[in-house]
C-alpha cells in the first residue's frame, strides 16, 4: 500500500529560524505530492505541491520543498519561520489511491 | 474562489439521534470526499464521489451514509453513532478523480457524540 512517512511529530523552532519538516514516500511508478498546513480549529490548506516537472516547488508563504526520486523524499523548508506559521503540517501523496497523508507534523514557533 | 462550505460548524448528537453533515461547492468539481479526523490523527479518507456517483467507500460502517443529490452539493447522514465517532469530518473537492488533481478542503464539521 502506498504509504507516507513525517519522521517527526513535534519541531520546536525559534522564530525566524529556518525549519525542515521531513516527509518520505514508498515509491510507485506515479506519485503525486502534496504539503497541506492546518492552523487550530480549522480545515486542511494546500501549502505546495509535486506533480512533474521542476524538483523543486515553492509556495506564496515562503516554503518550498524538494521531489528527491532518489532517497523518496519530499522535505519542506522555510528558511525562516514566523510565530504565524505554528500549525500541524501533513504531508501527502497520491498515485494509483486517493490522497493519503503522514501522520502530521506539529510546527512550533518559540518568539 | 476555492471554497468548500460545511454545515453545521459544530453538531451534538445523541447516539439515537439523526442528523446531517451538508457540503457545498461552486467550484465546477466533479469529485467530491468525506474525510474523519481524530484529535491529533491525520485525516482518513472515507468516501469518494465522482461525478455524482460513489466510487470509494473505504469500509466505512452503515451508520454513516453518504448522499450527492447534485455535482454541487455532498452530505453525510448520520444515525446511531457511537461516541467514538466523535471527531472533525472533512469534506474537500477536486476538479476530477484523477491522482494528480489538487484536493480543497472545507472548514469541517465538529461532530460530538454523546
Amino acid at each position: 500500500a502506498q504509504s507516507v512517512t513525517q519522521l517527526d511529530s513535534q519541531v520546536p523552532v525559534f522564530e525566524e529560524a529556518p525549519v525542515e519538516l521531513r516527509c518520505n514516500y514508498s515509491s510507485s511508478v506515479s506519485v503525486y505530492l502534496f504539503w497541506y498546513v492546518q492552523y487550530p480549529n480549522q480545515g486542511l490548506q494546500l501549502l505546495l505541491k509535486y506533480l512533474s516537472g521542476s524538483t523543486l516547488v515553492e509556495s506564496i508563504n515562503g516554503f518550498e520543498a524538494e521531489f528527491n526520486k532518489s532517497q523518496t523524499s519530499f522535505h519542506l523548508r522555510k528558511p525562516s519561520v514566523h510565530i504565524s506559521d505554528t500549525a500541524e503540517y501533513f504531508c501527502g501523496r497520491s498515485g494509483n489511491t486517493p490522497l493519503v497523508f503522514g501522520k502530521g507534523t506539529r510546527l512550533s514557533v518559540i518568539a | 474562489d476555492t471554497e468548500v462550505t460545511q454545515t453545521p460548524k459544530h453538531l451534538v448528537m445523541g447516539m439515537t439521534n439523526k442528523k446531517s453533515l451538508k457540503c457545498e461547492q461552486h467550484m465546477g468539481h466533479r469529485a467530491m470526499y468525506w474525510y474523519k479526523q481524530k484529535a491529533k490523527k491525520p485525516p482518513e479518507l472515507m468516501f469518494v464521489y465522482s461525478y455524482e456517483k460513489l466510487s470509494i467507500n473505504e469500509s466505512v460502517p452503515s451508520r454513516f451514509s453518504p448522499e450527492c443529490p447534485n455535482s454541487s452539493l455532498l452530505n453525510l447522514h448520520l444515525h446511531a453513532l457511537q461516541p467514538e465517532d466523535s471527531a472533525l469530518y472533512l469534506c474537500a473537492s477536486s476538479q476530477g478523480r484523477g491522482s494528480g488533481n489538487t484536493i480543497y478542503f472545507g472548514e469541517g464539521s465538529w461532530l460530538t457524540v454523546v
